[in-house]
């Protein structure tokens, strides 16, 4: 099946650094790829929508310049965490649908803010 | 806005018994719907997914329900085993849209 690559698996950084977490279709094009955020014993809250060659769509209460979306060839896309804080720690996904609308994960990045 | 929510959030059940996670969904435009399974500290793994022209699906040792007069997904899983133990989410796509899911449902299972 499908393959999508999520990179870093795991990453700490202080607070106020910035860290980009990238998300790769290995044996397929995507262009549309999806951003989710995922809380301890929660579930997977969409953040925006990565289109190929044009601007992200952020969900309501997503910031836009916090959370910047980049999908600059049709195998990638990259979510960079901007000045994170604490409260930004969580799990990113990120996952990318395939022809008859079934949709491949990453493995997830935890993120962790100190 | 539209959601789609579990009935129960725990499940505890029997190595070898049969599993069954419930799943309702309130937009009656989806017309896709997927059960993934999600070990701790790992993406989303598709189990099986059924569109909304059937009402039945089976794969290896999981079965899928959909009604959708009720709008209530289920998905049953034979003779349980210790490896099943993670969460379920059921999640739902209408047309083109990005799937939303549900609160999940963790499965337990006792040897």
């Amino acid at each position: 099946g499908a393959v999508v690559s999520q990179h870093p698996s795991w990453v700490i950084c202080k607070s106020g650094t910035s860290v980009k977490i990238e998300c790769r279709s290995l044996d397929f094009q995507a262009t549309t790829m999806f951003w989710y955020r995922q809380f301890p014993k929660q579930s997977l809250m969409l953040m925006a929508t990565s289109n190929e060659g044009s601007k992200a769509t952020y969900e309501q209460g997503v910031e836009k310049d916090k959370f910047l979306i980049n999908h600059a060839s049709l195998t990638l896309s990259t979510l960079t965490v901007t000045s994170a804080h604490p409260e930004d720690s969580s799990f990113y996904i990120c996952s990318a649908p395939v022809t008859g609308g079934e949709a491949f994960f990453g493995q997830g990045t935890r993120l962790t803010v100190v | 806005g539209e959601s789609v929510g579990l009935h129960l959030p725990t499940l505890s059940v029997q190595e070898g018994d049969n599993s069954i996670i419930n799943c309702a969904y309130s937009n009656s435009a989806s017309d896709y719907f997927i059960w993934y399974k999600q070990e701790s500290g790992k993406g989303p793994q598709f189990i099986i997914d059924i569109r909304s022209n059937m009402d039945k699906r089976q794969g290896q040792r999981v079965t899928v329900l959909l009604n959708k007069t009720v709008k209530h997904l289920s998905l049953q899983i034979a003779a349980t085993q210790p490896g099943d133990s993670a969460v379920y989410f059921c999640a739902e796509m209408a047309g083109n849209t990005p799937l939303v899911f549900g609160k999940g449902t963790r499965l337990s299972v006792i040897a």
